[in-house]
């Protein structure tokens, strides 16, 4: 059973830093694309991030560009988004999603993990 | 940046009804589009990708269509269950993934 499971989220002051972590197990790790997408309260989905199989490949929505660095570690299963000079406007849930064969859809997702920028 | 538009962005409807949901993107996107559904305080989950193709385990009530820059999400005949909101989401580019604003299907 594929399973992704988020964590890492919680309240930080606004210029602040946190990094969120995403275990994935149930399918093998290293040969797809994964990404985090973010929801704020009563909002829409909005994409924030992408990185290849390989991790060679990164991807950003420009509002979070130069802020926030996508990572994943193969030999653990785990995903990675380290966040800094947070603002407000960041506070939402963020998923972490498994990416379909060779493509950007997303077939499995985790239940989140929320991230409150205030202070 | 491709945008996605979806409409309605709210539609009543009752068990049984045909419903019909449109997103329109900015620029072609060939067949690059996925549907989602998403209930409340839940993750996404994932309904047609390739634009008309349904996941393994979706019911066949749910259809997707279209190309380029028109598509469409059907459900043939609304379930209790379906009462949700949807979202597409294009990939043909995947430096700048966009979802659309979402569709609240609620009952009539």
């Amino acid at each position: 059973e594929v399973q992704l499971l988020e964590s890492g989220g919680g309240l930080v002051q606004p210029g602040g830093s946190l990094r969120l972590s995403c275990a994935a197990s149930g399918f093998s790790f290293s040969y797809f694309a994964v990404t985090w997408v973010r929801q704020s309260p009563g909002k829409g989905l909005e994409w924030v991030s992408a990185i290849s199989n390989s991790g060679g490949n990164t991807y950003y929505a420009d509002s979070v560009k130069g802020r926030f660095t996508i990572s994943r570690d193969n030999s653990k299963n785990t995903l990675y988004l380290q966040m800094k000079s947070l603002r407000a406007e960041d506070t939402a849930v963020y998923h972490c999603a498994k990416g379909g064969y060779g493509n950007y859809y997303f077939d499995y997702w985790g239940q989140g993990t929320l991230v409150t920028v205030s202070s | 940046d491709i945008q996605m538009t979806q409409s309605p962005s709210t539609l009543s409807a009752s068990v049984g009804d045909r419903v019909t949901i449109t997103c329109r993107a900015s620029q072609s996107i060939s067949t690059w589009l996925a549907w989602y559904q998403q209930k409340p305080g839940k993750a996404p989950k994932l309904l047609i990708y390739d634009a008309s193709s349904l996941e393994s385990g979706v019911p066949s009530r749910f259809s997707g269509s279209g190309s380029g820059t028109e598509f469409t999400l059907t459900i043939s005949s609304l379930q209790p269950d379906d009462f949700a909101t949807y979202y597409c989401q294009q990939y043909n580019t995947f430096s700048s993934l966009t979802f659309g604003g979402g569709t609240k299907v609620g009952i009539k």
